[in-house]
């Protein structure tokens, strides 16, 4: 199993431009989440998608939108990116979301100039 | 809101002594309890779970819960240089997603 994927790894942007990143995962996960990770700000959830079908908003969603393709992915769109959105993103999912852990997969660096 | 509180760190301990990490919470329905261990750029791993009052060792690692104080602790016996590392603390309370602290930076002294 390949557990959580993310594409692409790394990403330079100009201000203004879009892109999607992408997750996969192969656990049969029934909950997926995208986190920004920025230096002394810790894990801050952006979306999540609590079961197939269904997505809902975190604690800095502004600047961004999801689509829970299928039970496997989880895409996050920046439709115009700014400066602010450099980051490392992380996608994680789990399987049963009122007990189980969540698992990471490797990350984004993204860098908007 | 939930919140779950570490110290930043960096907490600095020789080779072989035991590294304490301490988190609190303030969701009293919080029902699991995480450690995840991220190494510099990296993505967080989960190195341990905790659900009931009490300790959980797993080699190394020994994880201490106590819902009625709402602290949860990691200790890391033996510390070795290649666990110096930022160390997340994770709670789940109800179907909602995983709420962490900002971790604890960890440096062990060779």
């Amino acid at each position: 199993n390949a557990g959580v994927t993310q594409t692409p790894k790394f990403q330079v942007l100009k201000t203004g431009q879009s892109m999607t990143l992408q997750c996969a995962q192969d656990m049969n996960h029934n909950s997926m989440y995208w986190y920004r990770q920025d230096p002394g700000m810790g894990l801050r959830l952006i979306y999540y998608s609590a079961s197939e079908g269904t997505t809902d908003k975190g604690e800095v969603p502004n600047g961004y939108n999801v689509s829970r393709l299928n039970k496997r992915e989880f895409s996050l769109r920046l439709e115009s990116a700014a400066p602010s959105q450099t980051s490392v993103y992380f996608c994680a999912s789990r399987f049963n979301p009122s007990t189980d852990t969540q698992y990471f997969g490797p990350g984004t660096r993204l860098t908007v100039l | 809101q939930k919140e779950v509180e570490q110290n930043s760190g960096p907490l600095s301990v020789p080779e072989g002594a035991i590294a304490s990490l301490n988190c609190t919470y303030s969701d009293r329905g919080s029902q699991s309890f995480f450690w995840y261990r991220q190494y510099s750029g990296k993505s967080p791993e989960l190195i341990m779970s905790i659900y009931s009052n009490g300790d959980k060792e797993d080699g190394r690692f020994t994880a201490q819960l106590n819902k009625a104080s709402q602290y949860v602790s990691l200790l890391i016996r033996d510390s070795q240089p290649s666990d110096s590392a930022t160390y997340l603390c994770a709670l789940n309370s109800g179907n909602t997603p995983l709420v962490f602290g900002k971790g604890t930076r960890l440096s062990v002294i060779a």
